[in-house]
């Protein structure tokens, strides 16, 4: 399998920015998401980045370094809807999808 | 307009009994996928279906059928459940296999093996 590594846990006041990050050892590599998942509910789509840089929608933005092994997420103008799981996800020479443990950010006032 | 559903939202179920959990999706997308999501491990991947009439094996596939009888339909069957089938489960979908794609996730199903 894939080794993907992040961060159990992070809290951030509202307002602010947090940047997750995500490591990774992978045999080849397709890709890499990201998605969010609230407490209880499905996984949906945030990102996706193949090639090197930074790739911003919004609020959220999005970094690989494909020689690091290394891809960060940063939402900036933190609000209390973000407190949620973020998964990094990628997709290794098999192409079958591999996720992280994830990532709880808790947004406090 | 449901997108992808999953049937039941929760179960309790005695171990050595058959289950299967259902996942319908109305994009016609290509291919599905079944995750698990325990605690701590986050989603692994069952089983999925590049396209109708073809199934492969994920990471965890050990106590798991699947089916693909047509686009829509997915479903996961547990032959004999044990509680270490406890988890939530995840159906997925893409407009194209591969894993390149964006993936639209069910709502999911609770199970319970005592």
């Amino acid at each position: 399998g894939q080794n993907i590594d992040q961060p159990t846990e992070m809290t951030a006041t509202e307002g602010a920015i947090v940047q997750i990050n995500c490591t990774y050892q992978t045999s080849g590599f397709n890709g890499l998401f990201w998605y969010q998942q609230h407490a209880g509910e499905a996984p949906t789509f945030l990102s996706y980045n193949v090639l090197d840089g930074l790739e911003e929608k919004g609020r959220f933005s999005s970094f690989l370094s494909r020689s690091k092994g290394y891809s960060y997420l940063l939402l900036k103008e933190l609000q209390m809807k973000d407190s949620a799981s973020y998964l990094c996800a990628l997709i290794p020479n098999d192409y079958k999808l591999s996720f992280g443990a994830g990532t709880t950010v808790t947004v406090r006032a | 307009i449901a997108g992808i559903t999953q049937a039941p939202t929760s179960q309790i179920l005695a171990a050595g009994r058959r289950m299967t959990l259902r996942c319908t999706q109305d994009m016609r997308h290509n291919a599905m996928y079944w995750y698990r999501q325990d605690l701590g491990l986050g989603l692994r991947l069952i089983h999925y279906s590049n396209t109708a009439g073809t199934t492969g094996k994920g990471e965890v596939p050990d106590g798991y059928s699947v089916s693909r009888a047509n686009t829509d339909d997915f479903p996961l069957t547990l032959a004999s459940a044990v509680p270490s089938q406890t988890s939530v489960y995840f159906c997925a979908s893409s407009a194209v296999a591969g894993g390149v794609d964006e993936q639209f996730f069910g709502p999911g199903t609770r199970l319970t093996v005592l």
